[in-house]
């Protein structure tokens, strides 16, 4: 089974230029998430869609960050205008159902360093 | 709110000690309680859910509600244990899986 793929898997850009990520989950499942992970720190939750709808964008930078997910399978995330404290690890994951075990199948991330 | 704490960043055990990763929460409602394990250069996995009450690759942990942890542990330290651990809850309301700051588990031979 093809995991979840992500991509690019590094990227340097300078503040307030702009950046996106690509995400296609596993094959089926209708949850998709992004989290944003800064060094040291934990996965923080940005959005999380059900199929092509948002359940939650409550910790998203709305002024600019932005993120789709079409027709309910592969997602972008896009920054712009990106700043310093922008540089993490983003990571995509997807899982079957929500309600279902909980458990999330993660990418390997794409690691953003903003100079 | 929901909140996950893990108060180490670092735990150095040798091979074949016991280890404890410690885990505690803050959520009003019923949580659910996960263990996420990331090994060298792989990609973040599951390792156990509190709901299933099983043992993976010889870790436990038990939900204590009234302590509100979620610590976890093994009895005999492996090298290959060797992993950054993360606590993560789910509360009943919301589907929204949080993180803890996660713990780094070193295994010395």
């Amino acid at each position: 089974e093809a995991g979840v793929a992500q991509s690019p898997r590094y990227k340097i850009i300078e503040k307030r230029q702009s950046v996106a990520f690509w995400c296609n989950p596993i094959s089926g499942h209708a949850t998709l998430y992004w989290y944003q992970q800064i060094l040291g720190q934990g996965p923080k939750l940005l959005i999380q869609f059900q199929n092509n709808g948002v359940v939650d964008d409550s910790q998203l930078p709305k002024d600019r960050f932005s993120a789709e997910r079409l027709k309910g399978v592969d997602s972008t995330l896009k920054i712009q205008p990106a700043k310093l404290e922008d540089s993490a690890v983003y990571l995509c994951a997807s899982s079957l159902n929500p309600g279902v075990a909980g458990e999330l199948f993660f990418g390997e991330g794409s690691r953003l360093t903003v100079l | 709110a929901q909140r996950v704490t893990q108060p180490e960043k670092l735990l150095s055990v040798f091979k074949g000690a016991p280890v404890e990763l410690k885990c505690n929460y803050s959520y009003s409602g019923s949580p659910e309680l996960f263990w996420y394990v990331q090994y060298s250069r792989q990609r973040l996995q599951l390792l156990l859910r509190h709901i299933s009450r099983e043992s993976i690759k010889g870790f436990t942990a038990d939900l204590n509600k009234g302590e509100t942890s979620f610590h976890l542990k093994k009895p005999f330290a492996q090298e290959e244990d060797s992993a950054m651990y993360y606590c993560a809850l789910r509360g009943d309301s919301s589907y929204k899986l949080i993180f803890g700051s996660g713990t780094r588990l070193l295994v010395r031979p």
